[in-house]
């Protein structure tokens, strides 16, 4: 158990519709990243949060958005969704721009 | 453009003979490298890493080898055990960034 949390575990939709991916990070840890993992390749980064303040960019569409809270947990939002963002998202954690990064158990988004 | 590539989709071994998982970067800014493995349904976790000012970092049955001129690491499990069966990822960050770079992973199977 890395300490990172992330909810639902499933999350199936129609295209169009709009989902929220939840994610709590490691007790202590500042930053927040989002990952997206495609079928058969590698996890591709999104974006990180810094103690709630956007720290770096990836390649994340403008349809998708995220932001981190007080508590700093951290939510990604994906809108006008289509069937290629299927994918499985991971967030994960890290003491602060640290290249150990913790990894939740993601959230596998399927849009039909 | 894969700055990060692992070129065998999958490796099967025998149980107590040596897996050598390969990985090659084109990024020249990389300075520190890790490997993940991930099993069905989990998320990814830290196996090991290695500073690119070092060539060799070991860690019980795991040991990753970086050959900087050639751009080239690679990570050997002596004894292989059937546990050991998972996707291994690559990834490589520059210490002065936050992103990880992932390679597509490989397929570890080990055989009783």
């Amino acid at each position: 158990d890395s300490g990172v949390t992330q909810t639902p575990k499933h999350l199936i939709t129609a295209t169009g519709q709009r989902v929220t991916l939840r994610c709590s990070p490691r007790s202590g840890d500042l930053s927040v990243y989002w990952y997206q993992q495609s079928l058969d390749q590698g996890l591709q980064f999104l974006i990180q949060y810094y103690n709630g303040e956007e720290r770096a960019k990836g390649n994340i569409l403008e349809r998708f958005s995220a932001q981190q809270f007080p508590d700093l947990h951290s939510e990604l939002n994906l809108s006008s969704l289509e069937l290629g963002d299927s994918a499985l998202y991971f967030c994960a954690s890290s003491a602060g721009d640290a290249a150990l990064q913790y990894f939740g158990p993601g959230t596998r988004l399927t849009v039909l | 453009d894969q700055q990060v590539k692992q070129n065998s989709p999958s490796l099967s071994v025998q149980e107590g003979r040596i897996s050598i998982l390969n990985c090659d970067y084109t990024n020249s800014m990389f300075d520190y490298f890790l490997w993940y493995k991930k099993y069905p349904a989990e998320g990814p976790t830290f196996l090991i890493s290695i500073s690119s000012i070092k060539d060799k970092n070991e860690d019980g049955r795991f040991t990753v080898f970086l050959n900087k001129s050639a751009k080239h690491l690679s990570l050997h499990i002596v004894p292989s055990q059937p546990g050991d069966s998972a996707v291994y990822f690559c990834a490589a960050i520059e210490t002065s960034g936050s992103r990880l770079t992932f390679g597509e992973g490989t397929q570890l199977t080990v055989n009783p």
